[in-house]
């Protein structure tokens, strides 16, 4: 069992490029997040997905795009990469349940740099 | 604003003493808190939830206890062991409406052998 898998691990681009994060989750789960984690602040909420066709905007949405067509998968997706945007981005998943009491499952994360 | 606060951004404990962490939160009335481990190129890993009329949680060495008095949780690991060694976080969601986890910055443990 994977349980959520991120592809890719690490990868460099310059600026202005624009690029897709994978996300996929095996273990059936309603919602879906996309974090990013900078040094000294935590993990942020970019956007989450409480069910397949369905998105939202979390706390810091702006110059990304996300996009959930299949319950399995969420994609992140950058349009024009700011070096701004250098971080660790992180992907979870978690069953639905009443008032959020259910764990959310992380993935081991997508290190990406912007030149 | 609302706010999580870790305390401490790294303790380092002794080998088989107990290792206690603290969460601080304000302007959150939170329905749950939750505790994860996360180790250096990983994603965090969940540990424990505590409900907001629940005072204390054990689960093996770790217990976490939550007032909603004092706007605070610990996190207990006792027996510490150098395999403890990694960063822990704090999460919580509001009671009021959203279905969101806001996550505190962590506190970096390290348990000297």
């Amino acid at each position: 069992n994977a349980g959520v898998t991120q592809t890719p691990k690490f990868r460099v681009l310059k600026t202005g490029q624009s690029m897709t994060l994978l996300c996929a989750q095996d273990m059936n789960h309603e919602y879906m997040y996309w974090y990013r984690q900078d040094p000294g602040m935590g993990l942020r909420l970019i956007h989450y997905s409480v069910g397949e066709g369905t998105t939202a905007k979390g706390e810091v949405p702006d110059g990304y795009n996300v996009s959930r067509l299949k319950k399995q998968n969420f994609l992140l997706g950058l349009e024009s990469a700011a070096p701004s945007q250098t971080s660790v981005y992180f992907c979870a998943s978690r069953r639905q349940g009443k008032r959020s009491n259910q764990p959310q499952h992380f993935g081991d994360g997508t290190r990406l740099s912007i030149l | 604003s609302q706010k999580i606060e870790q305390n401490s951004e790294a303790l380092n404990i002794q080998e088989g003493k107990t290792a206690t962490l603290t969460c601080n939160y304000t302007n959150y009335s939170p329905a749950y808190l939750q505790w994860y481990r996360q180790d250096p190129g990983r994603g965090p890993v969940f540990l424990l939830l505590i409900r907001e009329n629940e005072k204390e949680k054990r689960k093996e060495r770790l217990k976490v206890t939550f007032d909603t008095t004092l706007k605070q949780s610990l996190f207990h690991i006792t027996a510490s062991q150098p395999a403890d060694s990694a960063t822990y976080l704090c999460a919580l969601l509001s009671n009021f409406g959203n279905e969101k986890l806001t996550f505190g910055t962590g506190t970096r443990l390290t348990i000297i052998p």
